[in-house]
């Protein structure tokens, strides 16, 4: 079956843009997490949804991260006026059981 | 000090050879530990949870010490396919999993 998706899978923008960044998750899945990478380092937590909702979005780094979730499928990362510490892969994943993490290709992000 | 440290090695090891990693987590709390495995420049993938009994599967053993909140992985006879980076992995309070930074192995011929 289809894993999950993430679009753009490359985004390049200027400092001080906002993007967005969309993830579809494995049909069915009802957890969805969102993780930044940075190149060389560990995946860093930033939101997790439960259906609709978000019980723990204490990873997102500030006010200009946002991320919402609808129809329990797909969500979407935003980040406003975008900075260059912002650059990174933006990683989501989906599950059924919480450990169980299925995760897409990731978008690479490069604020320039 | 970070919820889950891991040595980032590299550890470079010739074919054949047993490797093992070690992880430490903060929060004496925690009640389930993973292992995922990431390639390069793609996403991380399970790969085996850790019991507290110890489990093992195929060439993949883990391991579980809750008195000194320390997990290890030891891959045994060890192929050029086995490179990677291993992420050791913690479930949080709210369901979340907690990543290591992941210890990189390189397996030479």
């Amino acid at each position: 079956g289809a894993g999950v998706s993430q679009s753009p899978s490359n985004k390049v923008t200027e400092k001080g843009k906002d993007v967005e960044l969309r993830c579809d998750p494995i049909s069915g899945h009802t957890a969805l997490y969102w993780y930044r990478q940075r190149l060389g380092q560990g995946l860093e937590f930033l939101i997790y949804f439960q259906g609709n909702s978000a019980p723990d979005k204490s990873g997102l780094p500030s006010d200009r991260f946002s991320a919402e979730r609808t129809g329990e499928s797909v969500s979407t990362l935003t980040i406003q006026r975008t900075q260059q510490e912002d650059s990174a892969v933006y990683l989501c994943a989906s599950s059924l059981v919480p450990h169980e993490q299925y995760f897409g290709p990731g978008t690479r992000l490069t604020v320039t | 000090r970070k919820e889950v440290e891991q040595d980032p090695g590299p550890f470079n090891v010739p074919e054949g050879a047993t490797v093992a990693f070690n992880c430490t987590y903060s929060n004496s709390a925690s009640q389930s530990f993973f292992w995922y495995r990431q390639d390069c420049r793609k996403e991380p993938k399970l790969l085996m949870s850790v019991y507290s009994s110890g489990n093992e599967d195929g060439r993949f053993t883990a391991q579980l010490n809750r008195a000194s909140q320390y997990i290890s992985l030891l891959i045994r006879d060890s192929k050029l396919s086995d490179s990677a980076t291993y992420l050791c992995v913690v479930k949080g309070n709210t369901g979340k999993l907690i990543f290591g930074q992941g210890t990189t192995l390189q397996v030479k011929p």
